[in-house]
């Protein structure tokens, strides 16, 4: 069964630094996709993005970047500049495909980061 | 374009009642997922609504069922509500079975 571990419960960083957010994976498919989202006190999920396991390069959004290392099985969320904005939980997530072609997400457990003026 | 809308916010219920949520997609959206965020985890997958027809489904019991609209909004019931319940009931819209998926912002429901 695929799993996503993150192993970092809280994290805080300086406005204006980085952050790296920790996010590993298993899984035995060789064709999955792996996503970052940013749940604010709201509770809305918000994507960040987005990385498929075949994709060449890390991908980039803006201030944010995905450390993907795939022999590591590791997906790491890098945020630059961080903003006071930036608080809130983070979630590292993993597409599991079902019947149908479907798909379901399959989420870590999350890390709280507090960004400090 | 308004975004995935879900209704009630919050609500209080006790222990064997029964509880509806509901659920409406972005505009041009016909696939609905619904998901189960207990605190200080992350989101489960509860099953997923597509042509009026609940297509896949995750560990949840039967006390856990729902239902999707012709106008392709939805709702998700719980009977025999248990203290374990309580959570925050995320609700995702698709464009399609392998569409991007938005979330809404939840329905947190506390069962006392």
């Amino acid at each position: 069964a695929q799993k996503i571990t993150q192993t970092q419960p809280g994290m805080f960083v300086q406005e204006k630094e980085a952050v790296t957010l920790d996010c590993t994976y298993d899984t035995s498919d060789p064709s999955y996709g792996l996503f970052w989202y940013k749940q604010p006190s709201s509770g809305e999920m918000i994507f960040l993005i987005y990385q498929g396991s075949y994709d060449q390069q890390n991908a980039t959004e803006g201030r944010y970047s995905l450390n993907f290392q795939k022999a590591r099985k590791s997906a790491n969320l890098v945020i630059s500049a961080s903003q006071l904005g930036d608080s809130a939980m983070y979630f590292c997530a993993m597409r599991e495909a079902m019947m149908d072609s479907s798909y379901k997400l399959i989420f870590g457990s999350g890390t709280r980061l507090l960004v400090r003026p | 374009d308004a975004g995935v809308t879900q209704s009630p916010t919050h609500l209080i219920k006790t222990r064997g009642q029964q509880v509806t949520l509901r659920c409406s997609p972005k505009s041009g959206h016909d696939t609905v997922s619904w998901y189960q965020q207990a605190l200080g985890q992350g989101p489960q997958f509860i099953f997923q609504y597509y042509e009026e027809e609940e297509r896949q489904r995750g560990n949840f019991p039967d006390r856990f069922s729902g239902h999707q609209f012709p106008n392709y909004s939805s709702e998700l019931n719980v009977n025999a509500l248990l203290l374990g319940d309580s959570a925050l009931y995320l609700c995702a819209s698709s464009e399609g079975l392998t569409g991007e998926l938005f979330f809404g912002e939840g329905s947190r429901l506390t069962v006392l």
